[in-house]
């Protein structure tokens, strides 16, 4: 079975710049998450989408952040504009239903400078 | 590939020997802890759970065991190996089913 897959790996861009990461779950993983894990730090949640719908988006900081997951497959996270403190690696994770295991991609590391 | 983290709390080991890891959660009314396993530019990968009525569990070569009493966490690796070194992760899952991870451990396997 194929894991989870991101693009693009890396990404540099400067200050109020934007950037968008993309992510495709697992086949038939209805619950998708996007992480951010900053340098040092295990990964904090910004959103849960259960299919198209939002599930929890609590901690993404609303006025630079989107995301979206409009056909309930594949979804992108954008920041516009870009903060320094936004260097992390954001990492994508799905799995079947929010009580089953969450298997994560290999993450997008962006550097902003 | 690059590093999960620079600065994070350090375990060396030598291969062969046992490796234990620690970790402190601070929701008492989580009801399940998982242990993950990240490798430099990967993702975590899960590497054992355990539920909150239980306080041991083992898998292979790893066992976890759970302290309700004073909300710790500890992950035993036996028999460490050189693939073993990586940044552990423990997480809670609470209301919602949403994870909360603590900081890593790096985990040093010397030959």
């Amino acid at each position: 079975e194929a894991g989870v897959a991101q693009s693009p790996r890396y990404k540099i861009i400067e200050k109020r710049q934007s950037v968008a990461f993309w992510c495709n779950p697992i086949s038939g993983h209805a619950t998708l998450y996007w992480y951010q894990q900053i340098l040092g730090q295990g990964p904090k949640l910004l959103i849960q989408f259960q299919n198209n719908g939002v599930v929890d988006d609590s901690q993404l900081p609303k006025d630079r952040f989107s995301a979206e997951r409009l056909k309930g497959v594949d979804s992108t996270l954008k920041i516009q504009p870009a903060k320094l403190e936004d260097s992390a690696v954001y990492l994508c994770a799905s799995s079947r239903a929010p009580k089953d295991e969450q298997y994560f991609g290999p993450g997008t590391r962006l550097t902003v400078t | 590939g690059e590093s999960v983290g620079l600065h994070l709390p350090t375990l060396s080991v030598q291969e062969g020997d046992n490796s234990i890891i620690n970790c402190a959660y601070s929701n008492s009314a989580s009801d399940y802890f998982i242990w993950y396993k990240q490798e430099s530019g990967k993702g975590p990968q899960f590497i054992i759970d355990i539920r909150s009525n239980m306080d041991k569990r083992q898998g292979q070569r790893v066992t976890v065991l759970l302290n309700k009493t004073v909300k710790h966490l500890s992950l035993q690796i036996a028999a460490t190996q050189p693939g073993d070194s990586a940044v552990y992760f423990c997480a809670e899952k609470g209301a919602g089913n949403k994870l909360t991870f603590g900081g890593g451990t790096r985990v040093l396997v010397k030959p």
